[in-house]
């Protein structure tokens, strides 16, 4: 089975400074990881996706993350936040080469950029 | 926008009562999903389905029906609603097991 662990409920940060927001995951199978954002009464919007190949992804909205093998870490990072970056962050993972594209997620992030 | 209808998008209902959600897609895509969100817990798998009538358990079913009927069709079915069950429901679909799911925006139900 997979977890997900994002240690951060929440992150105050001010605009235009960097952010990092963390997320471990745990699995015994390979994994295909997700940044998912969600803005205020609204769905779900993928930021971006790891699938294989290169470590470092790049998203939409200035947003990267890079997964790490060793530490099993998927950390979603933006050199310069704006207001509008304000929302909640998931990081889900599914299992590879798995029957279908079940997503277990974390318990989220709360990215509060200050002015 | 992925083409995902969720319907109601808010509803009331009283304990013991049956409520049904439903989830349209327009995308012929093969995979749907139902998740309920919950303060603490994230987003948690209900039930999904992966191809008409071929449904399945996910990790939160208890209390908890579906069917496809039709590809564009998923329907969630509280057979019985209680408080816990209150909640913000959210359907997903995904066109293949290994390409994005994208979301509805989502069902706010509360269960009085």
């Amino acid at each position: 089975a997979q977890s997900v662990t994002q240690l951060d409920s929440q992150v105050p940060v001010f605009e235009e400074a960097p952010v990092e927001l963390r997320c471990n995951y745990s699995s015994s199978v390979s994994v295909y990881l997700f940044w998912y954002v969600q803005y205020p009464n609204q769905g779900l919007q993928l930021l971006l996706k790891y699938l294989s190949g290169s470590t470092l992804v790049k998203g939409i909205n200035g947003f990267e993350a890079e997964f790490n093998k060793s530490q099993t870490s998927f950390h979603l990072r933006k050199p310069s936040v704006h207001i509008s970056d304000t929302a909640e962050y998931f990081c889900a993972v599914s299992r590879f080469g798995g029957a279908t594209n079940k997503l277990i997620f974390g318990t989220g992030t709360l990215l509060a950029v200050q002015p | 926008d992925a083409g995902i209808t969720q319907s109601p998008r808010h509803k009331v209902t009283e304990t013991g009562t049956p409520v049904t959600l439903r989830c349209h897609q327009t995308e012929n895509h093969r995979y749907m999903y139902w998740y309920r969100q919950d303060p603490g817990h994230g987003l948690r798998l209900i039930h999904y389905s992966y191809g008409v009538k071929d449904t399945d358990k996910g990790e939160v079913s208890d209390g908890y029906s579906v069917s496809r009927s039709k590809t564009e069709d998923f329907l969630l079915t509280l057979e019985s609603a209680t408080s816990s069950q209150t909640s913000v429901y959210f359907c997903a679909i995904s066109a293949d097991r290994d390409t994005e799911a994208f979301f509805g925006q989502g069902t706010r139900l509360t269960v009085v």
